[in-house]
């Protein structure tokens, strides 16, 4: 465990299903991210979380929604997904960014598939 | 945009080889660089963080350098393992990622 945890670990779902990924760390870190990676692209960082208000929204598709209710968790709801959000998606925290210390930490990401 | 080339894309060398990875960045203007580990269907494992006053870092058998005038990083393994196998990414500048090196270590 690298103490950033996501659940569930593998998700399939229907394009009219609405589902959730949770994302929760103790590392006493103030800042939070929600990468997608797709095969043979580039991480595409999606949502940042600074002291739980969201200071990065990298032209994200609406059917994607953050929410951070405390600098501990972090969800993402999803819904009416399409095919192309098939990815692995990946949860990270790190001390709030810009500062000189930042150093990520990752979860093991979940495996979502849109089917 | 910034743009991440990582090269080679893929390598295998035998086990005990030293070996250098390579991770350059359209726009040099790089404050920091991190180096990743990824196992398959595992997320990313901080390996190296070069901050902004420093040039490298160190390791264990790894070594990372960062030229800032090129915007070039160079990750060095030396007397490699078959542990080592896995995806190796470069970040810069926190959020731009390259799509990895993949390393197979042949015991």
């Amino acid at each position: 465990e690298t103490g950033v945890t996501q659940t569930p670990r593998h998700l399939v779902m229907g394009m009219t299903n609405k589902k959730s990924l949770k994302c929760e760390q103790h590392l006493g870190h103030n800042a939070m991210y929600w990468y997608k990676q797709s095969a043979k692209k580039p991480l595409e960082l999606m949502f940042v979380y600074s002291l739980e208000e969201r200071v990065e929204n990298n032209s994200v598709p609406s059917r994607f929604s953050p929410e951070c209710p405390n600098s501990s968790h972090l969800f993402l709801h999803l819904h009416t997904l399409q095919p192309e959000d098939s990815a692995l998606y990946l949860c990270a925290s790190s001390q709030a960014p810009g500062q000189n210390t930042l150093l990520y930490t990752f979860g093991s990401g979940t495996r979502l598939t849109v089917v | 945009k910034q743009e991440v080339t990582q090269i080679p894309a893929a390598l295998s060398v035998p086990e005990g080889e030293n070996l250098v990875l390579n991770c350059s960045f359209t726009d040099s203007a790089i404050y920091n660089l991190q180096w990743f580990r990824q196992d398959p269907g595992k997320g990313l494992t901080s390996l190296l963080l070069i901050q902004s006053s420093q040039r490298e870092q160190t390791s264990g058998r790894l070594n990372a350098s960062l030229d800032k005038s090129s915007g070039r990083s160079t990750l060095y393994i030396a007397a490699s393992q078959p542990g080592d196998s896995a995806t190796y990414l470069c970040a810069g500048n926190q959020f731009y990622f390259g799509t990895g090196t993949s390393l197979t270590v042949i015991p």
